[in-house]
């Protein structure tokens, strides 16, 4: 079946420092994949994402690259600010879904102090 | 403003009530779905919908009911609240056809407490 696994927070850094979330999946076929970040009290929203092997989603600094040889969507930055506090999902869509069904990871808490 | 919405933003009950929390979307999203996000948990299906008048169970689908005969509006109904059913729901839709890059919109959330 289809299911995502990610690191498991909390994920506490200082302001400039490297971030790396990792992300891995399982799934038959060829999924979408996504980050989604939630702030607090509120929604989630797309963070970035990826359509097939070997592109690169990015968006505000953050990166992830889809790796079909080790099904991993890793979530990286090279430098977090305090805004990037927030908590991220993982996610996947299996292409041959009619429906664009998402399955979502657990989430990891980021904190970022300055 | 278009997009989606959620009603009420915090509901506290009691068991044995029955609540329904309601979801709006004004972009004609055919797609919409109810999860739950609890902590240890991430986010599960509840029910998911691809037209008015189709709807369909996800993963953790007892003690909750939808229906959807607008496109518009996806409402969730705890028949009978339980304690297990205090969380955080998130309403979200997505698009259809060519366009659809599987991208879910999602609602503020709507925080139920069951006492």
């Amino acid at each position: 079946g289809n299911s995502v696994t990610q690191m498991e927070g909390p994920v506490t850094l200082s302001e400039e420092a490297f971030l790396t979330i990792n992300c891995t999946y399982t799934a038959t076929g060829y999924p979408s994949l996504f980050w989604y970040v939630q702030y607090p009290g509120e929604g989630l929203q797309l963070l970035l994402k990826a359509t097939k092997a070997d592109d690169k989603g990015s968006n505000k600094g953050f990166e992830a690259t889809y790796r079909k040889e080790t099904t991993s969507f890793h979530l990286e930055k090279g430098s977090v600010q305090v805004s990037d506090s927030a908590v991220y999902f993982c996610a996947l869509s299996h292409r041959g879904s009619t429906l664009g069904r998402l399955y979502f990871g657990r989430g990891t808490q980021l904190t970022v102090w300055p | 403003d278009a997009g989606i919405t959620q009603s009420p933003r915090y509901k506290i009950t009691e068991t044995g009530r029955q609540v329904t929390l309601m979801c709006h979307q004004t972009w004609s999203h055919s797609y919409m779905f109810w999860y739950r996000q609890d902590l240890g948990h991430g986010l599960r299906l509840i029910y998911y919908s691809a037209a008015a008048d189709i709807t369909d169970k996800g993963e953790v689908p007892d003690g909750y009911v939808v229906s959807r005969s607008k496109t518009e509006n996806f409402p969730l109904t705890l028949e009978s609240a339980t304690r297990s059913q205090t969380s955080v729901y998130f309403c979200a839709s997505s698009q259809t056809g060519p366009a659809n890059t599987g991208e879910l919109f999602f609602g503020e959330g709507s925080r139920l407490t069951v006492l």
